[in-house]
């Protein structure tokens, strides 16, 4: 029962252009999401967040939306830089609860 | 200001034989989380530790599987009798307090021959 999807497995987008990545959970009591930038053989970056108490949040190149009723995040990245190609993982968390559910991971290659 | 450590970085064994895998977390920091990655899929969840306690092992095998955070030195997960099905990459994280940012260390890749 996977409670947190990314179902795009890649993306490849031009340098300069934007990057959007998508995330779906299942689990209503989720309130907290996390996206984490991960390179090979290293561990996952952390790289923004939003409470379900908000609809976006921005931090530089990043932006994170949320829709609450669609059950669906985004992370938009504006605009791509070839540094960004790696791969991003959505998490989400509930409540009082500490464990992080992640995603499967969408690898992003930004061209240049 | 040092990030979370984990060694070691690569780990081998032989089936049978035990593992253990170190975290020591950022400093300032008293929470440890421990993930699992299979190759090609997502960190799952394992167990969460604070110095001395464990709160939640909800995610890890009840089986040959246990972690520590004592009060001096670093974290251990411990893997007795290894698999084969056990090689993955094992990450640690940690955090302040209970907020919900955790900041993860490099991982140990380990590898059952």
């Amino acid at each position: 029962d996977q409670q947190v999807k990314q179902n795009s497995p890649s993306l490849s987008v031009q340098e300069g252009r934007i990057s959007i990545l998508n995330c779906d959970y299942t689990n209503s009591m989720f309130d907290y999401f996390l996206w984490y930038k991960k390179y090979p053989a290293e561990g996952p970056t952390f790289l923004i967040s939003i409470s379900s108490i908000k609809d976006k949040n921005e931090d530089g190149r990043f932006t994170v939306f949320l829709n609450k009723s669609a059950k669906h995040l985004s992370l938009h990245i504006v605009p791509s830089q070839p540094g960004d190609s790696a791969v991003y993982f959505c998490a989400a968390s509930a409540g009082s609860s500490y464990k992080l559910i992640f995603g499967s991971g969408t690898r992003l290659l930004v061209r240049p | 200001n040092a990030g979370v450590m984990q060694n070691p970085r690569h780990l081998v064994r032989r089936r049978g034989q035990e593992a253990r895998l170190r975290c020591s977390p950022m400093k300032g920091h008293s929470h440890v989380y421990w993930y699992r990655q299979l190759p090609e899929e997502g960190l799952k969840f394992m167990v969460y530790l604070q110095k001395e306690n464990i709160i939640d092992e909800s995610g890890m095998p009840k089986e040959r599987f246990s972690a520590e955070f004592p009060k001096e030195g670093p974290s251990i997960l411990r893997i007795q009798q290894v698999v084969r099905g056990d090689s993955a990459a094992y990450f640690c994280a940690s955090s302040p307090t209970t907020g919900r940012e955790q900041f993860f260390g490099p991982g140990t890749r380990l590898t059952v021959l």
